[in-house]
């Protein structure tokens, strides 16, 4: 069973718009959430971090929203830019440290 | 700054050969991990170590075997390949598994392997 879900395998938004990727999970012991970003042909890299005491984590153009009660995070950048066209993945900490990744999500931004 | 390195890139196997795929990383973190990639299913953990000489399972270990050699080092081995093994492999390293800092995994190219 998928403890991570990420249900949008693509989104695209034009250039300069609010792009909006989303999380849902179903453990509700996962104390950290993550979200990488993924070029082709390149390793995953980490973007930002939301510990599960909070409910907001900014960075720059990227925020991460936590709604614990629904179980939900999401991923905002504001302004979207064509660099930021990559595949994102949402992943939270189990027990232990493990780290389990969501099916991510293919963002596409267009000029 | 290399970070985390693995080998090889690039591999295609028939059914039934083994093989071993390297890690090694050189951020002294104690935490090196072996992931899955494949369409639709994301990154699934295989296998990892939370420090030198341990070694756990992940969520799809079968079929895999790893070796924690030294601090620096993290193999996979595939001791009989099966086309179901098709897919790009990354290791990852970080410096502590539990912590406040969230956990920052940094990863590796990645390897592409064909089992045909």
């Amino acid at each position: 069973d998928q403890q991570v879900k990420q249900n949008s395998p693509s989104l695209s938004v034009q250039e300069g718009r609010i792009s909006i990727l989303n999380c849902d999970y179903t453990n509700s012991m996962f104390d950290y959430f993550l979200w990488y970003k993924k070029y082709p042909a390149e390793g995953p890299t980490f973007l930002i971090s939301i510990s599960s005491i909070k409910d907001k984590n900014e960075d720059g153009r990227f925020t991460v929203f936590l709604n614990k009660s629904a179980k939900h995070l999401s991923l905002h950048i504001v302004p979207s830019q064509p660099g930021d066209s990559a595949v994102y993945f949402c992943a939270a900490r189990a027990r232990g440290g493990k780290l389990i990744f969501g099916q991510g999500t293919e963002l596409s931004v267009k000029p | 700054n290399a970070g985390v390195t693995q080998t090889p890139k690039f591999q295609v196997l028939k059914t039934g050969q083994s093989m071993t795929l390297q890690c090694a990383q050189d951020m002294n973190h104690n935490s090196m991990y072996w992931y899955r990639q494949d369409p639709g299913m994301g990154l699934r953990l295989i296998y990892y170590s939370a420090s030198e000489g341990t070694t756990d399972k992940g969520e799809v270990p079968n079929g895999y075997n790893v070796s924690r050699l030294n601090k620096r080092e993290f193999s996979l081995r595939l001791e009989s390949a099966a086309p179901s093994q098709t897919s790009v492999y990354f290791c990852a390293s970080s410096g502590q598994l539990s912590g406040l800092s969230g956990n920052t995994i940094y990863f590796g190219e990645g390897s592409w392997l064909t089992v045909v």
